[in-house]
């Protein structure tokens, strides 16, 4: 059974920086690409970024380019996302979903429980 | 690409059929839209990728067809577990890579 298990969220101030991490299990980590996808309260869901299985391609939304850095370590099953320079539109619930094949541009088929991001002074 | 979704709540009773609407903003090149269920406090559940196929462990009365802009998914009879929000996402290829969600549908007791 695939298992994906977010950590690192809390409550951070405008202009600070936050990691999260995603743990995984049940599938061959390395074979898939992996997302960040946000669910911020009355904005829907939002993909946040990507990064291919061999993590050597990544690709993020305009509205964090140049502040969040997706990558991931095969050897230990775990997919990262850096925060930085964050704002109050940042604030949502962060999914870590595994796509159906190795391409970022996918359907999901396997999501995390979230892990709450609130950027607030 | 933007998505839009139609009604945006839909008001039924148990066993009767639900048709969702999801119209992209421009035709996809390919069969690049899937469908997921979520339900309060869950996480997005996959039921229908490529346009049509049903993912693993989807019961068959969730139905999704369409083409170019315009992809509906169908169920035939709700069950009591079927209430909850439904979101359509494309993820045609693009320059920056990655996809888009619609705002969703909301499946609510009538």
């Amino acid at each position: 059974e695939v298992q994906l298990l977010e950590s690192g969220g809390g409550l951070v101030q405008p202009g600070g920086s936050l990691r999260l991490s995603c743990a995984a299990s049940g599938f061959t980590f390395s074979n898939y690409a992996m997302n960040w996808v946000r669910l911020a309260p009355g904005r829907g869901l939002e993909w946040v970024s990507g990064i291919r299985a061999s993590g050597r391609s990544t690709t993020h939304a305009d509205s964090v380019e140049g502040r969040f850095t997706i990558s991931r370590d095969n050897s230990k099953n775990t997919l990262y996302l850096q925060m930085n320079s964050l704002r109050a539109d940042d604030t949502a619930l962060y999914y870590c979903a595994k796509a159906l094949y190795d391409f970022v541009d996918d359907a999901v088929d396997s999501w995390g429980q979230g892990t709450l991001v609130t950027v607030s002074s | 690409i933007v998505l839009t979704q139609s009604p945006g709540t839909l008001s039924l009773s148990p066993g009767e059929r639900a048709t969702l609407s999801c119209r992209a903003s421009q035709s996809l090149s390919g069969r690049y839209l899937a469908w997921y269920q979520q339900k309060p406090g869950q996480a997005p559940r996959l039921l229908i990728y490529g346009v049509s196929s049903r993912a693993t462990g989807i019961p068959d009365r969730f139905r999704g067809s369409g083409s170019g802009t315009d992809f509906t998914l169908t169920i035939s009879r709700l069950e009591p577990e079927d209430f909850a929000v439904y979101y359509c996402q494309q993820y045609d290829s693009s320059p920056q890579g990655g996809f888009t969600f619609g705002p969703g549908t909301k499946v609510d007791v009538k």
